[in-house]
């Protein structure tokens, strides 16, 4: 499903910097979530949102992260101060309203710090 | 709390024939959603099929088919003739509907078509 974009596909930052992963949901889907992949494990939750909201963060760590999701514009996830842990990928997936929710998934990202 | 369970951490299985991976589940709440998503060696994630816990039927897409258990709380998929293309890791995944329809997801069955 080519209709969720999120760019970069790869990022490598050093550890210490910032880490900027955005996300486009496909036309007409008002919710967006977060999704971070360790290596050879599960997606893991790590925030929802809708426009200008952030509805429920409980799958993200206390600090350096934070999530957006202006009214114009992509999603951003914003990693600050990164650290080789934070090497993962990152989904993006996105909903519309309605009983049957299944999510549309980016691609991702990869994040490798080094 | 909820959770997903894959306790099949690896598969194979021959090509054209079928194969089923499992899933079970735990939730307290009435209304949820089950999902099943490939995530091929590229990386993306591909939905494949749903089931609502109300639904009567057992959902179909194609060769994918989802054996909905409700009493036992598993919601295994069923690939019917198998092609290479298969080959894949393969997540359950669990959304409550009443709720922020976030993802709880299983740790994923690796499945190995064999020419």
């Amino acid at each position: 499903n080519a209709g969720v974009m999120q760019n970069p596909r790869h990022l490598v930052r050093r550890r210490g910097q910032e880490a900027r992963l955005r996300c486009s949901p496909m036309k007409g889907h008002s919710h967006v979530y977060w999704y971070r992949q360790l290596p050879e494990e599960g997606l893991k939750f790590m925030v929802y949102l809708q426009k200008e909201n952030i509805i429920d963060e409980s799958g993200m760590p206390k600090e350096r992260f934070s999530a957006e999701f202006p009214k114009e514009g992509p999603s951003i996830l914003r990693i600050q101060q990164v650290v080789r842990g934070d090497s993962a990928a990152y989904f993006c997936a996105s909903s519309s309203t309605g009983p049957r929710t299944e999510a549309f998934f980016g691609q991702g990202t990869r994040l490798t710090v080094v | 709390a909820q959770k997903i369970t894959q306790t099949q951490p690896g598969m194979f299985v021959q090509e054209k024939e079928a194969v089923t991976l499992d899933c079970t589940y735990d939730t307290s709440d009435p209304s949820y959603g089950l999902f099943w998503y490939k995530q091929p060696s590229s990386g993306e994630m591909i939905f494949l099929i749903y089931q609502g816990s109300y639904d009567q039927q057992n959902a179909t897409e194609g060769r994918y088919s989802l054996n909905f258990q409700k009493a036992r709380k598993s919601a295994n998929l069923v690939i019917s003739a198998s092609q290479l293309g298969d080959s894949a890791m393969y997540f359950c995944a669990m959304g409550s509907t009443s709720g922020t329809y976030k993802y709880i997801f299983g740790t994923g069955t690796r499945l190995k078509v064999l020419a």
